[in-house]
Formats: C-alpha cells, structure tokens, sequence
C-alpha cells in the first residue's frame, strides 16, 4: 500500500522556468515530510523539509508547501537550472515510527537549457 | 562522498544463494537504515538500527535479517534469493531518532539475482 504517490514519473521544464514538483499522502497522521534529490548512480540527499505546523518552507531556489487538508504537498524550483535534473521523492513520517520515513515513487525532472 | 559507505556497489548471484550487503555510516551517527528500491518503485523501508538494537521494521521479508555491530557498522543478509529481490539496497544513516532528522544514504548496492 502506497501511502505517499508520486503521480507524475517525469517532468521537462526550460531553464530559468518554474518546476513544480507534486506528491500526494494517504495518511493524515504523517507529520513530517521531506523532499530528496537523486542523481544517477548516487544515494538520495536531502533537499528540504516541513513540519506539518507549517504551510510553507523556503531554502533558496526550493520553496516546499504544505496542504494538510488535501494531505498534498508540492516542491517549487524556482528559476530552474540544467544541474536541478535529477529523480525528486518525497518522503513522510510521523512521530510513533521513529525516523522511519514512506517514500513515493519519484519524479524525474529534466531541466531542458 | 557522502560519508555512508555501502559495499559492494554491485552484486551478481543467483537464486538459491545468500549475500550479505555493508553499511558504514557516517561518522558519529548512531542509527542505520536499510531501503530497497524495486524497479518504479519508491524507496522501501526495511529495517533500522539505533546503537545496535533494532527499532523499526517496516517490509523486511523474513528471508532478509540484519544487524548492527558494537562499530555501529550494519550488514543485510539476504538469503533464498529469488528474482524479484534484485533491486537497489540503500543503506542511510543518521545521529539521531526522530523525523527532524534527516538521512544521509550511501549510494547503494545493486543486486541483481540470475
């Protein structure tokens, strides 16, 4: 049972555009999320995350937001560059499973120059 | 480099047989994690560690066993393989429990059963 869907496989965006990123969760109880970014050949690295008393967290060109009520979450790029091409997943967790973390099944942004 | 070193990077074997997949994670972090990721397919959770016990199972078929030793080092045993086991091992690491704290994963092993 897929708890966190990642519905989109891949995505191609032009250089210096906007890339939205989307991932959607079952779960109302997940309380904590995360956004990874894989290159080929790599482990995933940690990109950005959100509490769920927030709605919104930025770190540079990554904005995160948050919609508990459509239990959605989304990640912007924002101006999008050729070196942003990579695999993104989500991940969630809530606080009775410790770290352990329910990952989608990713989405491969192409980053056209 | 990420800090968390998984051996062997890659692993050719066939059904039947038994491997044992090394983490190494990155220094000062106590707990371990182990995923596997399947062909489309997100990453799946199967077992963390915390300073040598076990804390969480997630999908670990009970063919797979895993531990981790007084260096905090862990090892994932696989055994009986079958086909659909080849897939990605990601071993990840972190100093602490709780969802604040974000992994740090190795950069996997890939397994493919013959």
């Amino acid at each position: 049972d897929q708890q966190v869907k990642q519905n989109s496989p891949s995505l191609s965006v032009q250089e210096g555009r906007i890339s939205i990123l989307n991932c959607d969760y079952t779960n109302s109880m997940f309380d904590y999320f995360l956004w990874y970014k894989k290159y080929p050949a790599e482990g995933p690295t940690f990109l950005i995350s959100i509490s769920s008393i927030k709605d919104k967290n930025e770190d540079g060109r990554f904005t995160v937001f948050l919609n508990k009520s459509a239990k959605h979450l989304s990640l912007h790029i924002v101006p999008s560059q050729p070196g942003d091409s990579a695999v993104y997943f989500c991940a969630a967790s809530y606080s009775n499973t410790g770290n352990q973390f329910y990952f989608g099944t990713g989405t491969s942004l192409t980053v056209i120059p | 480099d990420s800090g968390v070193t998984q051996t062997p990077k890659h692993l050719i074997t066939a059904t039947g047989q038994r491997v044992t997949l090394r983490c190494s994670p990155r220094s000062g972090d106590l707990s371990v994690y182990w995923y596997q990721q399947s062909l489309d397919q997100g990453l799946q959770f199967l077992i963390q560690y915390y300073n040598g016990e076990e804390r969480a199972k997630g999908n670990i078929l009970e063919r797979f066993s895993a531990q981790q030793f007084p260096d905090l080092h862990s090892e994932l045993n696989l055994s009986s393989l079958e086909l659909g086991d080849s897939a990605l091992y990601f071993c990840a690491s972190s100093v602490e429990l709780g969802p604040n704290y974000g992994y740090t994963f190795g950069s996997g092993t890939r397994l493919t059963v013959v």
